[in-house]
């Protein structure tokens, strides 16, 4: 089954402690991206990556960072955690072009 | 820059037509989404049309583009409880990066 999917869905953690959000896709897609979503502000790309080894910001990227080693696999890095960064956050592939897949989404709480 | 906006709520009886709107600032959109999303659940492709056409049309979901006043309607006939949820509208350019508005979210009662 074609899918993305992101661990952990859920994550409760203290600030400063250095969290990873880890997506995967099986479809072989170039393009991948994480957002975040936030009440009234719908969804805001945080990082994306058109392909391995090659990333670049989005529009809301302070405090994240992320790798593409792999094709598959595009993890969201939190070094250091603040409150700021409680969110919904979606991660999402396609083809260049194409439509959109979205993972489940990881609901991120920062105490 | 590129805004897209969305007013936040709407309410529908059931067996009614609901219609979202969506307008956006960038006239160099190339294709216009609608997503749907469930509770606790991703974002779910809907519907898209590209900036040249002015109506797309899949069952029960309608399109409709005015590209002179940048506005995007999804309309969805015969609304069922299970079209509960909330709507986004995005829009992206020649590139993969989306623009999503604020949601909307749709609540259907019987």
């Amino acid at each position: 089954e074609a899918q993305v999917t992101q661990n952990p869905r859920y994550l409760i953690t203290v600030t400063g402690k250095k969290l990873t959000v880890t997506c995967s896709q099986n479809m072989n897609h170039e393009y991948m991206s994480w957002y975040r979503q936030d009440p009234g502000l719908g969804l805001r790309q945080i990082y994306y990556s058109m392909n391995v080894e090659v990333t670049d910001k989005g529009d809301v990227p302070e405090g994240y960072k992320v790798s593409r080693k792999e094709k598959r696999n595009f993890p969201l890095i939190l070094e250091s955690p603040s409150p700021n960064q409680t969110s919904l956050y979606f991660c999402a592939s396609s083809h260049q072009g194409t439509e959109q897949y979205f993972g489940p989404g990881t609901r991120l709480t920062v105490t | 820059g590129e805004d897209v906006e969305q007013s936040l709520f709407l309410s529908v009886r059931e067996g009614d037509s609901s219609v979202i709107n969506c307008t956006y600032t960038d006239s160099s959109s190339t294709y216009l989404y609608w997503y749907k999303q469930e509770p606790g659940a991703g974002l779910q492709l809907l519907t898209y049309i590209f900036s040249n056409m002015d109506m797309k049309q899949d069952q029960r979901l309608t399109v409709l583009l005015n590209k002179k006043d940048k506005h995007l309607s999804l309309r969805i006939a015969d609304t069922q409880t299970g079209d509960s949820a909330i709507y986004f509208c995005a829009e992206s350019m020649d590139t993969d990066k989306l623009i999503f508005g604020t949601g909307t979210r749709l609540q259907v009662f019987p």
